[in-house]
């Protein structure tokens, strides 16, 4: 079985402090994961993916297999990224069901 | 190109009535899921369909919910005599080479 686990369900930070999103999982295959993100009244969104290992909006995670995690990582936290956000987790072979982590709501404070 | 379409965007029913609500997925993705989410609550999983078949129905709430899917494409997930806390928004995603792409969702209101 796959589990995504988001420790934080609400983490508050000041604007321009540094941001961690932790994501741990538990997969016994070749795991792929996500960040997803809902910007208030907007759709649910593909942040980023392990594979492309690219920097999106500032925002970088690293997936670690030695210890389970793809937390989400930002220097220097906007007001603009408050959010709800979603890590995920399928199978990189394909045509697998792609688990969900519970979301961390990012509140970033003037 | 159209993205995922969510049908209708906003349901008011009656407790006790059925509901239908509708998903036009990405044409061409062969994944579709059905999630929920409930006010200040996150993503609950409720259905993913592999074209047509349904390998996971792990998070359907109760015998009240179903969800099928014709010729690969559209899906509908029924609820039958809706109950107050079947109340959330119903979010629908087709899914390529793992991306998940969203709808918009249907805001459920059960009265």
């Amino acid at each position: 079985a796959q589990r995504v686990t988001q420790p934080e369900k609400l983490l508050s930070v000041f604007k321009g402090a540094p941001v961690e999103l932790k994501c741990n999982y538990s997969y016994s295959g070749s795991p792929e994961l996500f960040w997803y993100v809902q910007y208030s009244r907007q759709r649910l969104q593909l942040l980023l993916r392990h594979i492309s290992r690219e920097s999106i909006k500032g925002f970088t995670a690293d997936l670690n297999k030695g210890e389970t995690s793809f937390h989400l990582k930002k220097p220097f936290a906007q007001e603009e990224d408050s959010a709800m956000y979603y890590c995920a987790l399928t199978d990189s072979g394909g045509y697998q069901k792609v688990t969900f982590g519970t979301g961390t709501k990012l509140q970033v404070i003037p | 190109g159209a993205g995922v379409s969510q049908s209708p965007s906003n349901k008011v029913t009656e407790k006790g009535k059925d509901v239908e609500l509708r998903c036009d997925p990405i044409s061409g993705h062969t994944a579709l899921y059905w999630y929920r989410q409930s006010l200040g609550q996150g993503l609950e999983f409720l259905i993913y369909f592999q074209g047509n078949s349904a390998p996971d129905k792990s998070g359907l709430p109760s015998d009240r919910f179903s969800a099928e899917r014709t010729g690969g494409s559209v899906s509908t997930l029924t609820i039958q005599r809706t109950q107050q806390e079947d109340s959330a928004v119903y979010l629908c995603a087709s899914s390529f080479h793992n991306e998940q792409f969203f709808g918009p969702g249907t805001r459920l209101t059960v009265l």
